[in-house]
């Protein structure tokens, strides 16, 4: 069946820093793809998507590519900021229009 | 002009008592979700609503009853709690059949703790 797996967390950075937290995905097809994010005491929001191979998808300084030769859809960010700092879900769209989430990758971005 | 609100935020409750977690959303959605959220920030779906139908019922205890009165509202039930239910408990909500079909809204969470 469909899944995803994200790298364990907690993942802990200096402001400024580089970021990537790896995801990758098993399906049939090429389900599109999401990166949610839940900054701390609240609800998921959608921080970007890529519906098709080779799309970027983008938001916020946050960049991610379809890649559907690697099965991967991996986040990244030029320079963190301590406001960065939540949990990153990466998500494929299955049936029923429901997400099939990974396990959450926590962020702590130190000043 | 919250979109997606949940009722209460807090809820303490002993062992045995059965309680109601209230969702609204105001987006005009037809497709309502309750998701559980364990303590390692794990998301598991519960159910799932479209236009007031039952569409996704995972493995989830029978002492967990969703009931959808419209399409903005969609509330939790839970009987004889069980420590093991202590949790956040997120609504959801989404407009399937369109380019953002998996563009779901999350409300803000209930925390439910179980003693």
């Amino acid at each position: 069946g469909n899944s995803v797996t994200q790298m364990e967390g907690p993942v802990t950075l200096s402001e400024e820093a580089f970021l990537t937290i790896n995801c990758t995905y098993t399906a049939t097809g090429y389900p599109s793809l999401f990166w949610y994010v839940q900054y701390p005491g609240e609800g998921l929001q959608l921080l970007l998507k890529a519906t098709k191979a080779d799309d970027k998808g983008s938001n916020k300084g946050f960049e991610a590519t379809y890649r559907k030769e690697t099965t991967s859809f991996h986040l990244e960010k030029g320079s963190v900021q301590v406001s960065d700092s939540a949990v990153y879900f990466c998500a494929l769209g299955g049936s029923n229009y429901q997400l099939i989430w990974g396990a959450g990758t926590k962020l702590i971005i130190k000043p | 002009d919250t979109a997606v609100s949940q009722t209460p935020k807090y809820l303490v409750t002993q062992m045995g008592n059965d309680k109601s977690i209230k969702c609204e959303q105001n987006l005009g959605h037809d497709t309502m979700y309750w998701y559980k959220q364990d303590s390692k920030k794990f998301l598991k779906i519960m159910f799932s609503y479209n236009n007031k139908e039952l569409i996704i019922n995972e493995t989830v205890p029978n002492r967990f009853s969703p009931k959808s009165p419209d399409k903005a509202h969609l509330n939790l039930h839970i009987n004889s709690l069980e420590l093991g239910d202590s949790a956040v408990y997120f609504c959801a909500s989404s407009q399937v059949g369109t380019g953002d079909s998996y563009e779901q809204y999350f409300g803000p969470g209930t925390r439910l703790t179980v003693t």
